[in-house]
């Protein structure tokens, strides 16, 4: 079985500061990994993924995660938050042979304050 | 290129009552999702289409949910009778089928109220 576990519900963070969203999997054969991001009203858009390519992300935004095999981690970085990044962050893992179904953490919502 | 649609985009019914939210994937992507999401907790998985055929359905809570998707293209999800504890926001995915893990693109989500 696998599972994901995202630190903190809420993150806030002044603009122009590092952005870091915390993600640990669970799994018992090499993961995929996502990010993705909701805005509100819209739908989840992916931000970036993990398929044991490079070992470092980078995705849409300014964002990127690196994958940490030995801390099983998969956290998302950004150098300098923008207003904009103001939303939801999912992590999510499938597994290969598993349907590409996904598995989601409960989310982390970033606030960026002025 | 369309993105994944979701109709309605809300919905408050009574307990008791059927409610039909449908999806309509990009078109080519033969995979199909369906995720539920109740509020504050994690989005989890209910099922996935390859084009008309259920692969896993693994996460249907019970037989009060069907899933159809007719010719592979749209679906329908539809709860009968809806409970209290079926309040969420249900999202479709869509992908196509590739070598390595796809990209699923999620449509906006149809948000129920279940009163």
């Amino acid at each position: 079985a696998q599972s994901v576990t995202q630190l903190g519900s809420h993150v806030s963070v002044s603009e122009g500061a590092l952005v870091l969203l915390r993600c640990n999997y669970s799994s018992s054969v090499p993961p995929y990994l996502f990010w993705y991001v909701q805005y509100p009203n819209q739908g989840l858009q992916l931000l970036l993924k993990y398929t044991s390519a490079a070992t470092l992300v980078k995705g849409i935004n300014g964002f990127e995660a690196e994958f940490k095999k030995s801390e099983t981690s998969f956290h998302l970085t950004k150098p300098s938050a923008h207003m904009s990044d103001a939303a939801e962050y999912f992590c999510a893992v499938s597994q290969a042979g598993g349907g590409n179904k996904l598995t989601f953490g409960t989310g982390t919502q970033l606030k960026v304050e002025l | 290129e369309a993105g994944v649609t979701q109709f309605p985009s809300h919905s408050v019914i009574e307990k008791g009552q059927t409610v039909t939210l449908r999806c309509d994937p990009i078109s080519g992507h033969d995979n199909l999702y369906w995720y539920r999401r109740v509020m504050g907790k994690e989005i989890k998985f209910l099922l996935h289409f390859v084009k008309e055929s259920k692969q896993d359905e693994s996460g249907m809570p019970n037989n009060r949910f069907l899933a159809e998707r007719t010719g592979g293209t749209y679906s329908t999800l539809k709860v009968q009778p809806a409970e209290l504890e079926d309040s969420g926001v249900y999202f479709c995915a869509s992908s196509q089928t590739q070598g390595v893990q796809e990209t699923q693109y999620f449509g906006p989500g149809t948000r129920l109220l279940v009163l």
